[in-house]
């Protein structure tokens, strides 16, 4: 079956460092790859999406995320994080065609001031 | 950009009786709507796809008699949760596909079945 994993759970980083998140999921075919980010009492926001293209995308506020087909990732970067993207942020999947998204469980970060 | 509202933020009810949320995209007109449900620690668990004007899909273990869907029009998504129990206390999410592959998702609705 169809499945996104989100390598940590929980991250602590100071502010200004770097960040990464990994996001791995196992389908063969063609797919369609989001990040999604919910702050502290609000809803779901989209922070990037991949179709297809230059494999690297770049989003709101910063971010930005590498489809590297060969491993199946689609991990989440930032080079100098704040205070502000203390959040929580998921990883999901649709196969091509098919926008029913399949989630990651989840990374919940939070930056120390 | 695209909103999407829900309606109650959130709802306590004994158990027994029926509760029902309300999905609206306020500026766009969605054909698909998603149900999903959340429960604390977890990811999202999608329940169903909603089309406008046709039957809900479900997933797999998910009971279509118990959630009640119905998409009467372009911009309403209503799931009505029958016979409610405890263990259907959790927080459920809509989404609405605005053009393209893209969903935009509502701020939730935390039922608590006493």
């Amino acid at each position: 079956a169809q499945s996104v994993s989100q390598h940590n759970h929980h991250v602590i980083l100071s502010e200004a460092a770097s960040l990464e998140l990994g996001c791995n999921y196992s389908y063969g075919g063609t797919v369609n790859l989001f990040w999604y980010v919910q702050y502290p009492g609000q809803h779901l926001q989209l922070l990037l999406k991949y179709f297809s293209g230059d494999p690297l995308v770049k989003g709101i506020k910063g971010f930005e995320a590498e489809f590297i087909k060969s491993k199946f990732s689609f991990n989440l970067r930032k080079p100098s994080v704040q205070w502000s993207d203390t959040a929580e942020y998921f990883c999901a999947v649709s196969r091509d065609s098919n926008y029913q998204l399949i989630w990651g469980a989840g990374t919940k970060l939070i930056i120390k001031p | 950009g695209a909103v999407v509202s829900q309606h109650p933020s959130w709802v306590i009810c004994k158990s027994g009786t029926s509760v029902k949320i309300e999905c609206r995209s306020l500026d766009f007109q969605a054909t698909t709507m998603f149900w999903y449900r959340q429960f604390p620690k977890q990811s999202l668990m999608l329940m169903a796809t909603s089309n406008e004007g046709s039957k809900a899909t479900y997933e797999q273990g998910v009971e279509k008699d118990k959630f009640l869907i119905n998409h009467a029009s372009l911009t309403l998504s209503t799931l009505t949760v029958t016979s409610a129990h405890p263990e259907d206390s959790s927080f459920y999410i809509c989404s609405a596909l605005a053009g393209g592959s893209e969903q935009y998702f509502g701020p939730g609705t935390r039922l608590t079945v006493t």
